[in-house]
């Protein structure tokens, strides 16, 4: 059964930094594209990165020189270091596996909430 | 990016009445591959999002046959043909021919 399980979602100040995991479970991380979704309180949704097959990391505007995208194969894990946060990075973070052109399983997400 | 919107935004449907969402594309989906990468997903309240449709009609393991999805190019719609309870949430329209982008939801109840 392919689980993925996100953590390391708090409450963080504005400027302060973060590392978001996912851990997989029930298939090889590296043989399909992974992303990083969030959706702010109450609002939708929004890529913020992806990782492709061969290693290929891109990012949203919105995060592009503050968040980078990282996968460990030896422990079939995703991870998300988000640096200078700021208050509209308040959101729900899910790790979404990626089949071409879809994305066909999310984790249950995790939340990062960005106040002083 | 390729914007996505959707319509309505808000869906009140009365039990076993069929529903439609509207879901266009700033522009057309087909990809140099050939497939046009229009999803659909439900998001239940509290809940994460899942897949119901991928490549504009195919219905995904599990997802009743009452909804069903269509569409080329840029405009694409999904259907409920008779509604119940548990269908009540958000659905979203995901274009993922370029960098993926979300329609803004519509929101599923019942009246």
């Amino acid at each position: 059964e392919v689980q993925l399980v996100a953590s390391g979602g708090t409450l963080i100040q504005p400027g302060g930094s973060l590392r978001l995991s996912c851990a997989a479970s029930g298939f090889t991380l590296s043989n399909f594209g992974m992303n990083w979704v969030r959706q702010a309180p109450g609002k939708g949704l929004e890529c913020v990165s992806h990782i492709g097959i061969r290693g290929n990391i891109y990012y949203a505007d919105s995060v592009k020189g503050r968040f980078t995208n990282s996968r460990d194969n030896a422990r079939n894990s995703l991870y998300l270091q988000m640096n200078s946060l700021r208050d509209e990075d308040t959101a729900m973070y899910y790790c979404v596996r990626e089949e071409p052109g879809a994305f066909d399983y999310w984790g249950q997400g995790t939340l990062v909430t960005v106040s002083s | 990016d390729i914007v996505m919107t959707q319509s309505p935004l808000s869906l009140p449907v009365t039990l076993g009445q069929p529903a439609s969402i509207s879901c266009r594309s700033s522009q057309s989906l087909v990809h140099t591959d050939g497939n046009t990468y229009l999803n659909w997903f439900q998001q239940r309240p509290g809940q994460s999002p899942r897949r119901l449709i991928y490549k504009v009609s195919n219905r995904d393991s599990g997802v009743p046959d009452r909804f069903s999805g269509s569409g080329s190019g840029t405009d694409f719609t999904l259907r409920i043909s008779r509604v119940e309870a548990e269908d009540v949430g958000v659905y979203y329209c995901m274009q993922g021919s370029d960098w993926p982008t979300f329609g803004q939801g519509t929101r599923l109840e019942i009246k």
